[in-house]
């Protein structure tokens, strides 16, 4: 099946600091990407649509400035938290879509720690 | 009111016994997927199943759906210790085939 990456896996930074979150599909193109979030023992929240080549698409409540979203190749999106303050922290979830529109491929997951 | 809902919240079992969990959902839809999550992970895309679809079998799992109720439901047979993590439901949200509303989990735990 394919492949989705994340990186890093687990990340602590200090409060007012950026932290940037990669997520890659590795084995196919996708024009389409999702960012979600996930608090402890909580289900997702999905936060925006990466669309390569476009702006973001983000979801009622999230702040564009607050998360931003660059989805520069076909292969890759980022999302960069800036000036992360500790309600920041949680565990973020990217997925990608493949061929079939139905189906997404999830990355592992990173862990954001802010102190 | 929040789309797909998942019941029991946690469910704990022996391995070998059956794992049944419900879905809700509020909506009308065109497909309903299930999702299994282990314990600080990503997302493993069990099974989707289609509005005109009633029952999809997929290995040990079996799916139910039914639009009358607006619910669904995750049958586990034969359950193994390695079944254990949190399932999610997911449904298509606002128009879209692909932006998903997850529901809260249930969090299964088989007990070796």
């Amino acid at each position: 099946g394919a492949v989705v990456s994340q990186h890093p896996s687990r990340v602590i930074c200090k409060s007012g600091t950026s932290v940037k979150i990669e997520c890659r599909s590795l084995d196919f193109q996708a024009t389409t990407m999702f960012w979600y979030r996930q608090f402890p023992k909580k289900s997702l929240m999905l936060m925006a649509t990466s669309n390569e080549g476009s702006k973001a698409t983000y979801e009622q409540g999230v702040e564009k400035d607050k998360f931003l979203i660059n989805h520069a190749s076909l292969t890759l999106s980022t999302l960069t938290v800036t000036s992360a303050h500790p309600e920041d922290s949680s565990f973020y979830i990217c997925s990608a879509i493949d061929r079939d529109p139905y189906e997404q491929y999830f990355g592992p997951g990173t862990r954001l720690t802010v102190t | 009111s929040q789309q797909g809902e998942e019941d029991p919240q946690a469910l704990s079992i022996q391995e070998g016994e059956n794992a049944t969990m419900n879905c809700s959902y509020k909506t009308s839809i065109n497909n309903l997927q299930w999702y299994r999550q282990n314990s600080g992970r990503g997302l493993v895309h069990l099974i989707l199943i289609r509005s005109n679809e009633r029952e999809k079998h997929s290995g040990r799992l079996r799916v139910t759906l039914d639009t009358s109720k607006k619910s669904s439901s995750l049958l586990i047979t034969a359950s193994r210790a390695a079944d254990t993590a949190s399932y999610f439901c997911a449904t298509p949200r606002g128009g879209s085939n692909y932006k998903l509303t997850f529901g809260k989990g249930t969090l299964l735990t088989v007990n070796p």
